[in-house]
């Protein structure tokens, strides 16, 4: 595998289930990120790891949660979601040091309905 | 706060060039990049430009002016596989926030024959 993966791919879930999505990075980045994009809207940020640690958390609504075990993966647990939770979930992840490019590498996302 | 600004929608002809336009008012600015996003696949970086003028990569180029909050995306010989959404996106703010990207709503460009 290589660059940054996303599973499932595809996910229909009721207002009541559990479930997490899953993102793993092989490219040895130290920074992760959660990304939600619905349709006419921008990319909105919801959660970044850097070093494993969150250092953000965009006001997001607590059916929200995300967890990063290492610097490779990072999850997002849903719960109790709403029909407008549906979206595209995107990760990405990046090299931060002091200054420099260091662009975001994005998975292929996983697209979200809730029932 | 942050704030950028791009057309929703361009249309374009193959074989011609075509300028993508973004404006941004952010608090800080580390940086602005551009991506390309197929519909329903991942954005895929294009450009990054953190000093001013024209930064040349193949039928892309990217131009910034931080004085004017201002940036296009030039791509030239357009190609039907160029229609898809074009994303401005700048880094920008302070410590913790500084890694940190703010996008646009991209613009949805169409290449037609």
């Amino acid at each position: 595998e290589t660059g940054v993966t996303q599973t499932p791919r595809h996910l229909v879930m009721g207002m009541t289930n559990k479930k997490s999505l899953k993102c793993e990075q092989h490219l040895g980045h130290n920074a992760m990120y959660w990304y939600k994009q619905s349709a006419k809207k921008p990319l909105e940020l919801m959660f970044v790891y850097n070093f494993k640690e969150q250092t953000e958390n965009n006001s997001v609504p607590s059916r929200f949660s995300p967890e990063c075990p290492n610097s490779s993966h990072l999850f997002l647990h849903l719960h109790t979601l709403q029909p407008e939770d549906s979206a595209l979930y995107l990760c990405a992840s990046s090299q931060e040091r002091t200054g420099g490019r260091y662009e975001q590498y994005f998975g292929p996302g996983t697209r979200l309905t809730v029932t | 706060g942050q704030n950028i600004d791009q057309p929703t929608e361009m249309t374009a002809t193959e074989g011609a060039i075509v300028q993508i336009n973004c404006t941004y008012q952010t608090s800080g600015f580390n940086g602005l990049f551009w991506y390309q996003q197929h519909a329903g696949e991942a954005p895929t970086f294009l450009s990054y430009n953190v000093l001013d003028g024209l930064e040349e990569k193949g039928r892309f180029s990217s131009f910034l002016s931080r004085s004017k909050g201002y940036s296009y995306l030039l791509l030239k010989e357009l190609q039907m596989k160029d229609s898809a959404s074009y994303l401005c996106a700048v880094k920008g703010g302070s410590g913790a926030g500084s890694y940190q990207l703010t996008f646009g709503k991209g613009t949805k460009l169409s290449v037609i024959p």
